[in-house]
């Protein structure tokens, strides 16, 4: 089955730019939609197909998709950004949805 | 205003059945597909299955398959997920999730319930 990897954890502080990854193979391939989730909440949609944004989502959230590898950037980090990231594919060739393991954002 | 409201967790022993619903409400229901999504405690996301617009195609995840069917009711809309042969590594948050898109047009879940917590335990 398709494995999306992604680093545990990124720490950044107020005003700069939080990248996180998401690895897979030929992930270039695939559309990565990426998921923001807080504390106690349902995860939100805040990055489609590879790049872009639902209505609502800051234009500080942003995404690329290359090679084996997704990224997720998020410009002039708030302490309002804190949450754990989640990418997503649907994988064609077994035709399952698969997520990352996640990657905790912390605002220092 | 867009919704998805699930309902029917509950605790269960192992073995036994439950069934979940999520009634959606303000947009058009059979414009989108809709899957179920679990997360247990302390862990991230887990997808557990698909189904689209009219029904006819359906996936599920490996973990659930031969257990669980989805099924939706467009007249209703609503959409169901029976749960059988319930094991303890099935306790979770449940949730319910739109999305516009099937397969290679699948362009993420852009709304969510609030989850109905499932908790199998003798």
């Amino acid at each position: 089955s398709y494995v999306l990897t992604q680093t545990p954890s990124v720490s950044v502080a107020p005003g700069q730019t939080a990248t996180m990854t998401c690895g897979g193979d030929k992930i270039r391939g695939k559309s990565v939609h990426w998921y923001q989730q807080k504390p106690g909440q349902a995860p939100v949609l805040v990055v489609y197909n590879d790049n872009d944004r639902p209505s609502g989502i800051p234009e500080r959230f942003s995404g690329s998709n290359s090679g084996n590898t997704a990224t997720l950037t998020i410009s002039r980090v708030e302490a309002g950004d804190e949450a754990d990231y989640y990418c997503q594919v649907w994988d064609t060739y077994s035709d399952h949805v698969v997520f990352g393991g996640g990657t905790k954002l912390t605002v220092l | 205003q867009v919704h998805l409201v699930e309902s029917g967790g509950g605790v269960v022993q192992p073995g036994r059945s439950l069934r979940l619903s999520c009634a959606a409400s303000g947009f058009t229901f059979d414009n989108y597909v809709f899957h179920w999504v679990r997360q247990a405690p302390h862990r991230g996301p887990e997808w557990v299955a698909v189904i689209s617009y009219d029904g006819s195609n359906i996936y599920y995840a490996a973990a659930v398959t031969g257990r669980f069917t989805i099924s939706r009711d467009n007249s209703n809309n609503t959409v169901y997920l029976q749960m059988n042969s319930l094991r303890a590594d099935d306790t979770a948050l449940y949730y319910c999730a739109r999305a516009l898109g099937f397969g290679d047009t699948f362009y993420g879940m852009d709304v969510w319930g609030q989850g109905t917590t499932v908790t199998v335990s003798s």
